[in-house]
């Protein structure tokens, strides 16, 4: 009955190669958003999608593209692969920013994807 | 945009010290201060958050205090347990995008 899950859990691949990592919640949330987790543990926002439509895009390569086909889905395909690519890769998500009386949440995270590219 | 800065970036304890961890911003327009708690290997999981309309929060033996005239604010972990031991991370939001700190690794000696 997991909340926000992620597959795969490990992928391994070579340089030059393009890779998709998909992410499902069911919690109704209406935000999803795609972080990377270097090898230093920091955690940096690439991407936030709230109801399917982008809000949040980092300063990203364009070889990283999401896709939200539905609020409750929010993929991440990678074209090109580096070797500066490997890293944990989460998909999380929140309810709305705004609720009644400008009410955050935090985040609900998946799992994580480990990313090596060799 | 924020800018979380956060230590210290390792700390260890022995079984039963209080552990403390503290974090600035630098947005004033932040008003949302969670604190997640991350195993080796696992996700970040929230364990705590305050709002800005609040000083301080208490969960049993973790509690975060907030100064919002300063832009800091601290975890503190009293009694520490091995169990204990894992990343923390502090994180700042005004509205959107979580700005998260570089990390705490907490170790406690049993």
């Amino acid at each position: 009955d997991t909340a926000v899950s992620q597959t795969p859990k490990y992928l391994v691949t070579q340089m030059g190669n393009d890779k998709s990592i998909k992410c499902e919640q069911n919690l109704g949330h209406d935000t999803m958003y795609w972080y990377k987790q270097d090898s230093k543990k920091f955690l940096k926002i690439m991407f936030s999608y709230n109801n399917k439509e982008l809000i949040i895009n980092e300063t990203v390569p364009n070889r990283f593209s999401p896709k939200s086909p539905d609020k409750a889905h929010l993929n991440l395909h990678i074209n090109s692969l580096e070797l500066g690519d490997s890293a944990v890769y989460f998909c999380a998500s929140s309810p709305p920013y705004f609720q009644g009386a400008r009410v955050y949440y935090g985040y609900t995270f998946g799992s994580g994807t480990r990313l090596t590219v060799v | 945009g924020e800018n979380v800065e956060q230590h210290p970036s390792t700390l260890s304890v022995q079984e039963g010290d209080s552990a403390v961890i503290k974090c600035t911003y630098s947005d004033s327009a932040s008003n949302y201060f969670p604190w997640y708690k991350q195993e080796l290997g696992k996700r970040p999981q929230l364990i705590i958050d305050i709002r800005s309309n609040v000083g301080e929060k208490k969960d049993q033996r973790i509690a975060v205090t907030l100064n919002k005239t300063a832009k800091h604010f601290s975890l503190h972990i009293t009694e520490t347990q091995p169990e204990d031991s894992a990343v923390y991370f502090c994180a700042a939001s005004g509205g959107g995008k979580l700005t998260f700190g570089q990390g705490t690794i907490l170790t406690v000696h049993p």
